[in-house]
């Protein structure tokens, strides 16, 4: 069964640097997902991402996110400058049809 | 706006007993899509159920059952024959159709505990 997988699957950062978590999707899949979920916490949405570019984002999903394609294949979301409550899991996921699929996660540590 | 309520912060079971997780849900859309998802302690959410605003059956997956009862706008999600690999958090999430994006929107989750 075809999976969505992430990279890394954890990082650490400074505050103030950037970070990129990479997801590589289900193929055939047209829609691309990022959620976070805070230590303890319930899952968020970010951002969602269909024919290349952005269909819908949250508020959490401000200036300092970024979302792209750039491969074809591959999906990223940039963090341009981390913050210590950026801290937390971040997952990609896929719908087909009904279903949305997550990948393993990416947790990522702002010291 | 989309809403889901999870009240049970918190659920035991004894091995091979069913058990109902409840959720909740409030939204003014007529067309969405409610879900449950696993999540263990290794952190990954898994996918159990899906039941459509217009199904007219409850989903069912091998042992999960989705309880749905529109009228009441609940989706609980039972769980037959449990089994101690069934220890993890429980998040139900729905899904407006009628919005671009299609996001989720989740509940804050049931821990699940079953006991040997």
């Amino acid at each position: 069964e075809p999976e969505v997988t992430q990279t890394p699957s954890h990082q650490v950062t400074q505050m103030g640097q950037e970070v990129i978590l990479r997801c590589v999707p289900i193929s055939n899949h047209l829609y691309f997902y990022w959620y976070r979920q805070i230590l303890g916490q319930k899952v968020e949405f970010l951002v969602s991402f269909y024919n290349n570019e952005i269909s819908e984002k949250s508020e959490i999903f401000d200036d300092q996110f970024s979302v792209e394609r750039p491969d074809g294949s591959n999906f990223t979301l940039k963090i341009r400058s981390t913050k210590l409550e950026d801290s937390a899991m971040y997952f990609c996921a896929n719908r087909d049809r009904n279903e949305q699929y997550f990948g393993p996660g990416t947790r990522l540590t702002v010291t | 706006a989309q809403k889901i309520t999870q009240t049970q912060p918190g659920m035991f079971v004894q091995e091979k007993e069913a058990v109902t997780l409840d959720c909740t849900y409030d939204t003014s859309d007529q067309s969405y899509g409610l879900f449950w998802y696993k999540q263990p302690s290794s952190g990954e959410m898994i996918f159990l159920i899906y039941q459509g605003s217009y199904d007219e059956q409850n989903a069912t997956e091998g042992r999960y059952s989705l309880n749905f009862q529109k009228a009441r706008k609940s989706a609980n999600l039972v769980i037959s024959a449990s089994q101690l690999g069934d220890s993890a958090m429980y998040f139900c999430a729905m899904r407006s159709a009628e919005t671009s994006g299609s996001r989720l929107t989740f509940g804050e989750g049931t821990q699940l505990t079953v006991n040997p």
